[in-house]
């Protein structure tokens, strides 16, 4: 069975640009998660998804960040005008929808801004 | 506010050599205490959850376990495939669903 499925897996980009990263969870599983992790620190809580809804945003840093899930399934994470210290690995995580802390995390995507 | 703190940074180890890894946590109210183990590259990988002082999980060579103010990792006659950063976490009575992470532990075992 395949798991948590993130793409690009490393993502260069400038300064001001805009990004998209996308997350596939695994199928069937009801809750989606980010989170954000900078070098040798632990990931940091974006937004969690119950099915199609933003249960709770309030991890995302400001405005610049949105994240949507249209159909309960795959997830974006947007952000708008990236600065350098956007720069994180970007991870998403799953679960069967009641596990709050036992989730499934994919391999991340790498976000460099230049 | 709510924090968690792991100890030590990093810690090297020869293959055999036991050694226990701690997660301190100052929470306003705690539902759960997960640990997590992370390779390079890649997503932190789920290892235990404990509810309640004086739980106990195990598997394999790991041991975890809860008193009310913090949580050991015991690594018991470890070998060079345990080297990965082991992560804490816990969740709160009133975080909904959002773990708060430490900074995690970097474990090192040489064969």
């Amino acid at each position: 069975g395949a798991g948590v499925s993130q793409t690009p897996s490393n993502k260069v980009t400038e300064k001001g640009k805009y990004v998209e990263l996308r997350c596939d969870p695994i199928s069937g599983h009801t809750a989606l998660y980010w989170y954000r992790q900078s070098l040798g620190q632990g990931p940091e809580f974006l937004i969690y998804f119950q099915g199609t809804g933003a249960a709770d945003d309030s991890g995302l840093p400001n405005d610049r960040f949105f994240a949507v899930r249209p159909e309960g399934s795959v997830s974006t994470l947007k952000i708008q005008r990236t600065e350098r210290g956007d720069s994180a690995v970007y991870l998403c995580a799953s679960s069967p929808g009641g596990g709050a802390g036992e989730l499934f995390f994919g391999e991340g995507s790498r976000l460099t801004v230049l | 506010e709510d924090q968690v703190t792991q100890s030590p940074e990093a810690l090297r180890l020869q293959e055999g050599e036991s050694s226990s890894l701690n997660c301190s946590y100052t929470v306003s109210g705690l539902r759960g205490l997960f640990w997590y183990r992370q390779d390079p590259g890649k997503g932190p990988e789920f290892l235990f959850t404990l509810y309640s002082a004086g739980e106990e999980k195990e598997k394999e060579r790991l041991k975890a376990t809860l008193t009310k103010k913090e949580s050991f990792l015991h690594i018991t006659a470890p070998k060079p495939e345990d080297s990965a950063t082991y992560l804490c976490a816990v969740l709160l009575i009133q975080g909904a669903q959002k773990l708060v992470f430490g900074q995690g532990t970097r474990l090192t075992i040489n064969p």
